[in-house]
């Protein structure tokens, strides 16, 4: 059974800090993912990586990185938070090729004030 | 890039009826073409997709159709029940067998169904 983990289900945190979001994948999924998710806009894409150390901007990567030194982890970082930030986030993992069905994490419901 | 509109937002249904979602996209090549469901406080999950060289493919009380020469396809699901109450993602994907492929979705806005007794 797939499994995407999330390291945290709800954090609140301050205009300017600096926020860590984890996702652990333990299909040996070559894909990752970092969604945001707000009412009536969907899944937008913020970033993706398809292998260790390689990443790509998706739809809405402006004030966030992210970082993949392992296969299976794959991080989100908001280097400053802003109110405008205050969403869901799902992490999601897939295989490259053949089968790309997305498994998602629970997500994390972030606040920042 | 592809851009994927979906309509509506909200669908209201009877228990026992039929509801229908469509999603267009934008890019031709687009080949991929996944839906997923979000119960409430859940993870979204893959419920049915279709691939281009397809034009309908059934699943029990669900189908999906696609026209590519219109670039839209449906989701139908028949004989509604309560726990078919959940927001719905339609989504497009370029993706190739015989070159790399990322796997990456374009999601739509998402359709919010709420089946009532």
């Amino acid at each position: 059974d797939v499994k995407v983990t999330q390291s945290s289900r709800y954090l609140v945190k301050r205009t300017g800090e600096k926020v860590f979001l984890e996702c652990v994948q333990d299909m040996d999924h070559e894909n990752m993912f970092w969604y945001r998710q707000d009412p009536g806009l969907g899944l937008r894409l913020i970033y993706f990586s398809y292998d260790v150390k390689m990443k790509e901007k998706g739809d809405i990567p402006e004030g966030y990185s992210v970082s993949r030194e392992k296969k299976e982890r794959f991080s989100l970082i908001l280097e400053s938070a802003s109110t405008n930030q205050t969403s869901m986030y799902l992490c999601a993992s897939s295989e490259r090729t053949r089968n790309y069905e997305q498994y998602f994490g629970p997500g994390t419901r972030l606040t920042v004030t | 890039g592809e851009n994927v509109e979906q309509h509506p937002s909200t669908l209201s249904v009877q228990e026992g009826d039929s509801a229908v979602i469509k999603c267009t996209y934008s890019d031709s090549a687009s080949n991929y073409f996944p839906w997923y469901k979000q119960e409430l406080g859940k993870r979204p999950q893959l419920i049915i997709d279709i691939r281009s060289n397809v034009g309908e493919k059934k699943d029990q009380r669900i189908a999906v159709t696609l026209n590519k020469t219109a670039k839209h396809f449906s989701l139908h699901i028949t004989e509604t029940q309560p726990e078919d109450s959940a927001v719905y993602f339609c989504a497009a994907s370029r993706t190739s067998m015989t070159t790399d492929s990322w796997g990456k979705l374009q999601f739509g806005a998402g359709t919010q169904v709420v089946v009532t007794p």
